[in-house]
């Protein structure tokens, strides 16, 4: 069973561009979840989505956004980049049924602003 | 809130040496549960394991093992007769049971250096 796949790899933007990430879950997953990694604040959540619903949404500013469709890809765009966003952002696929909380990654986007 | 504390930032070992990593989490949720993560150089975490509250059975597997006490909040991780391979960085984290999000909090992270 293929694991979960990010596009790109990596990325270098300039301040002020808008980026969208992409990730494509385990087949027959249903929740995506997206993270960002820094070395100062470490492993950060940034949003879940299910059935194309965000569920949850972490502790960052509008600028950060996603969708999922139908098929449970989803996208994360950043507006307006700042020097600040860059990071490694890793997704997260679940099964989201009761009982299954195990969350498996994908290789993650190097975002890097300039 | 959930916190989850990794209170070792960086270890040494020697290779065939055992190491534990320590875990505390602190939540409110009488239901949680808890994980670790393995990060390689790659970047991707790997999910090692899994543990809910209401099972504090502990679990082997292979070199690793897992101590899971409630009574002091930790899950901690032990690797036995440690490899090169095992060289990454190690994170615990918590899912909060019924909040109907799969939202994890982690901790900061250990990062193991086994020198051959």
């Amino acid at each position: 069973k293929a694991g979960v796949t990010q596009t790109p790899r990596y990325l270098i933007k300039t301040r002020g561009q808008q980026v969208t990430l992409s990730c494509s879950p385990i087949s027959g997953h249903r929740s995506v979840s997206w993270y960002q990694q820094t070395p100062g604040q470490g492993l950060q959540f940034l949003f879940e989505y299910f059935s194309e619903t965000q569920r949850n949404k972490g502790n960052f500013p509008g600028r950060f956004s996603g969708r999922q469709f139908s098929n449970s890809r989803s996208e994360m765009n950043v507006s307006t980049l700042e020097l600040g966003d860059s990071a490694l952002y890793l997704c997260a696929s679940s099964l989201a049924f009761t009982g299954s909380y195990e969350q498996y990654f994908g290789p993650g986007t190097r975002l890097t602003v300039t | 809130a959930q916190k989850v504390t990794q209170a070792q930032t960086e270890i040494s070992v020697v290779e065939k040496e055992d190491v534990t990593l320590d875990c505390v989490y602190e939540t409110r949720d009488t239901t949680y549960y808890l994980f670790w993560y393995k990060q390689p150089p790659s970047g991707e975490l790997v999910f090692l394991i899994r543990r809910n509250s209401f099972d504090e059975q502990n679990e082997i597997s292979g070199r690793y093992s897992w101590n899971f006490q409630k009574s002091t909040s930790s899950f901690n991780f032990t690797i036995t007769a440690s490899q090169v391979v095992d060289s990454a960085v190690y994170f615990c984290a918590l899912i909060r049971g019924g909040a109907g999000s799969y939202q994890l909090t982690f901790g900061k992270g250990t990062k193991l250096s086994v020198i051959p």
